[in-house]
């Protein structure tokens, strides 16, 4: 089936620096992304649609110039954390939707983030 | 974000039993449903779908029903396996705008007793 890559996979970093999140879609293209985030025992919350060639789509409450998101190719997006903080820290995940039937959505293993 | 972010309520379950696994879904307007398997760890994983015109489907050892009157879905799964051990998340799809936004409930951790 239909792989989603994420790297990396775990990463910690400094308060104050910022992280970058790939996640690439390796047999397949998607025109959208999504990124979710997902603290300890909660459930997956939708951060932003990322649309390739365009600017992506936020949910209400994300900070959209602290989490930034490029779609430059069709099998790549990136999430990068800006300025992180410990309230940062989080489980973040990426899925892809295939553009061919029947445009079913794949989800990336996540990325774990320890801003410290 | 638009998921509930509450702590996950447990399902224990004896190992070979039937589990029925609940969830409350928001939005009236959803035409496709989908529950997905999370282990420790891992990003989600597609169990199986539904789409808003059908009120059951099966497949192998699980079955999903939907209640549109009172915007209800369930997860079941026959003889209940320790490898079933999860967390289990309902989704919609919600098309506001001819965009597309996959949205989770607040999820279900089952726990499989031997």
């Amino acid at each position: 089936g239909a792989v989603v890559s994420q790297h990396p996979s775990r990463v910690i970093c400094k308060s104050g620096t910022s992280v970058k999140i790939e996640c690439r879609s390796l047999d397949f293209q998607a025109t959208t992304m999504f990124w979710y985030r997902q603290f300890p025992k909660q459930s997956l919350m939708l951060m932003a649609t990322s649309n390739e060639g365009s600017k992506a789509t936020y949910e209400q409450g994300v900070e959209k110039d602290k989490f930034l998101i490029n779609h430059a190719s069709l099998t790549l997006s990136t999430l990068t954390v800006t300025s992180a903080h410990p309230e940062d820290s989080s489980f973040y995940i990426c899925s892809a939707i295939a553009e061919t039937p029947p445009y079913e959505q794949y989800f990336g293993p996540g990325t774990r983030l320890t801003v410290t | 974000g638009e998921s509930v972010g509450l702590h996950l309520p447990t399902l224990s379950v004896q190992e070979g039993d039937n589990s029925i696994i609940n969830c409350a879904y928001s939005n009236s307007a959803s035409d496709y449903f989908i529950w997905y398997k999370q282990e420790s760890g891992k990003g989600p994983q597609f169990i199986i779908d539904i789409r808003s015109n059908m009120d059951k489907r099966q497949g192998q050892r699980v079955t999903v029903l939907l209640n549109k009157t009172v915007k209800h879905l369930s997860l079941q799964i026959a003889a209940t396996q320790p490898g079933d051990s999860a967390v289990y998340f309902c989704a919609e799809i919600l098309s506001p705008d001819s965009s597309y936004k996959l949205i989770f409930g607040s999820g279900t951790r089952l726990l499989v007793r031997p």
